[in-house]
C-alpha cells in the first residue's frame, strides 16, 4: 500500500513567500519525520512529530500532524533560494524498523 | 558533526556480478538502514538491522541482497547477482534508537551495464 504521499509534486515560489507541502499515509504510525533532499545529495532529517503531537516548530519550519485524517503538512515560513530541494516525508511505524518515504515535493525558490 | 559514510560514491558493475556497498554508521547508533532511489523516484526502504540481525525487510529485499556488519563500524550490503534494474541510488543510514531521526549517508551510485 501506498503510504506517505505528499502532495503537490512540484511547487515554484518566490524568495520570502512561504511553501506549504501536504502529505497524506494510510497506516497507524508512530510518528512522522521530514526530511530534505538537495540533488545528488543523502537526505537530511529536518523535524520528527509524533501521533501524539500536533503541532511542531522548528526555526522557519512548522509541521503539524492529524492523525484522524491521516495527513501532515509542512510550512517553510519566508523562503530562501537555499530551500530549493526535494521534501519528502516519511512515516514510522510503531515497531521502530521500518520507515516508508513518499515520492516527495520539488521545491524550486526563485531569487 | 558525525556523520555516515558510504563508499564507493559510484560502482560500476556487469550484469550478473556480484557487488558489496559499504557504509560507516554514525559510531553510538544502533539501528542500520538501506533504502534506495532510483532516479527521479521516491526513496525506498529496502531494510533495518538492529542487535546483529535484520529487523525489518520490504519485498524489494529478497535472496539475493544480504547485509552485514562484520566488525563494529562497517555495515555491508551485498548484492549477489546485479540486474539491470538494480541500478539505483543506494543510501545508509543509521539512528540512536528506533523511531528517531536518521543520518544519512551521500550514498553510492550503482550503475548495472
Amino acid at each position: 500500500s501506498q503510504q506517505g504521499e505528499e502532495d503537490p509534486q512540484a511547487l515554484s515560489i518566490q524568495e520570502g513567500e512561504n511553501a506549504t507541502m501536504n502529505c497524506s499515509y494510510k497506516t497507524s504510525i508512530n510518528n512522522l519525520q521530514w526530511y530534505r533532499q538537495n540533488s545528488g545529495r543523502g537526505l537530511v532529517h529536518l523535524i520528527l512529530i509524533r501521533s501524539n503531537e500536533r503541532e511542531k516548530h522548528s526555526g522557519r519550519l512548522r509541521v503539524t500532524l492529524d492523525t484522524s485524517k491521516k495527513s501532515s503538512s509542512l510550512l517553510i515560513t519566508a523562503s530562501r533560494a537555499a530551500d530549493t530541494a526535494s521534501y519528502f516525508c516519511a512515516t514510522g511505524d510503531t515497531g521502530g524498523f521500518k520507515t516508508i518515504f513518499g515520492a516527495g515535493t520539488r521545491l524550486f525558490v526563485k531569487a | 558533526e558525525p556523520e555516515v559514510t558510504q563508499t564507493p560514491s559510484h560502482q560500476v558493475t556487469q550484469m550478473g556480478q556480484e557487488v558489496i556497498l559499504r557504509c560507516v554508521p554514525i559510531s553510538n547508533h544502533l539501528y542500520f538502514y538501506w533504502y534506495r532511489q532510483i532516479l527521479g523516484q521516491k526513496v525506498e526502504f529496502l531494510v533495518s538491522f538492529y542487535n546483529n540481525e535484520i529487523s525489518e525487510k520490504s519485498e524489494i529485499f529478497d535472496d539475493q541482497f544480504s547485509v552485514e556488519r562484520p566488525d563494529g563500524s562497517n555495515f555491508t550490503l551485498k548484492i549477489r547477482s546485479t540486474k539491470l534494474e538494480d541500478s539505483a541510488m543506494y543510501f545508509c543510514a543509521s539512528s540512536e534508537f528506533g523511531n528517531q531521526p536518521q543520518h544519512f549517508g551521500d550514498g553510492t551510485r550503482l550503475s548495472i551495464l
